[in-house]
């Protein structure tokens, strides 16, 4: 069964660094997505990506956020200026319109 | 309450009883989607249930939607120790981009 899959499935990076979140979502999916959990916490909605374009975005994704669909398959998170609060969960998940979304495993990202 | 809120937070049963998980939410929606996440892992999709749809059944789950009351319940019938898990609802209002809001989720704990 074709599921999303997203790497690394740890991070750990110091405050102010750069990360790249990594997902590969299914292969006919056409809709993208970032949420992301903070410890203890509900699931909260980063950005949704269609037809090569973000499509909605919350008030987390700010400037220091930003998606990108660089091939056919990757789709990318990336943090300019990791902060203490960035530390959390990030699940990628992917859909056919507005059908059921299917999330990947996570990757924990720990910023010290 | 904010939009999907799940209740009870807690709920332990002894397995082979039923398990029965609402939620409510505040603004029209949609769709409405159950989840489950097992601790420290990525959520998996159990149901999705349309606006125009009163009740739908896949396997063990029965999910139903009352949008006069904004309000939705999920069934789990017989249930086992490996039903132990957190259980999420989700909606999707009518938006571009499909954004959910999860609610803060049952954590269920079947005893065997």
């Amino acid at each position: 069964e074709p599921e999303v899959t997203q790497t690394p499935s740890h991070q750990v990076t110091q405050m102010g660094q750069e990360v790249i979140l990594r997902c590969v979502p299914i292969s006919n999916h056409l809709y993208f997505y970032w949420y992301r959990q903070i410890l203890g916490q509900k699931v909260e909605f980063l950005v949704s990506f269609y037809n090569n374009e973000i499509s909605e975005k919350s008030e987390i994704f700010d400037d220091q956020f930003s998606v990108e669909r660089p091939d056919g398959s990757n789709f990318t998170l990336k943090i300019r200026s990791t902060k203490l609060e960035d530390s959390a969960m990030y699940f990628c998940a992917s859909s056919v319109r507005s059908h059921e979304q299917f999330f990947g495993p996570g990757t924990r990202l720990t910023v010290l | 309450s904010q939009q999907g809120e799940e209740d009870p937070q807690a709920l332990s049963i002894q397995e082979g009883e039923n398990a029965t998980m609402n939620c409510s939410y505040k603004t029209s929606i949609n769709n409405l989607q159950w989840y489950r996440q097992n601790s420290g892992r990525g959520l998996v999709h159990l149901i999705l249930i349309r606006s125009n749809e009163r009740e739908k059944h896949s396997g063990r789950l029965r999910v139903t939607l009352d949008t006069s009351k904004k309000s939705s319940s999920l069934l789990i019938t017989a249930s086992r120790a490996a039903d132990t898990a957190s259980y999420f609802c989700a909606t999707a209002t009518n938006n571009a981009g499909n954004m959910l809001t999860f609610g803060g989720g049952t954590r269920l704990m079947v005893k065997p």
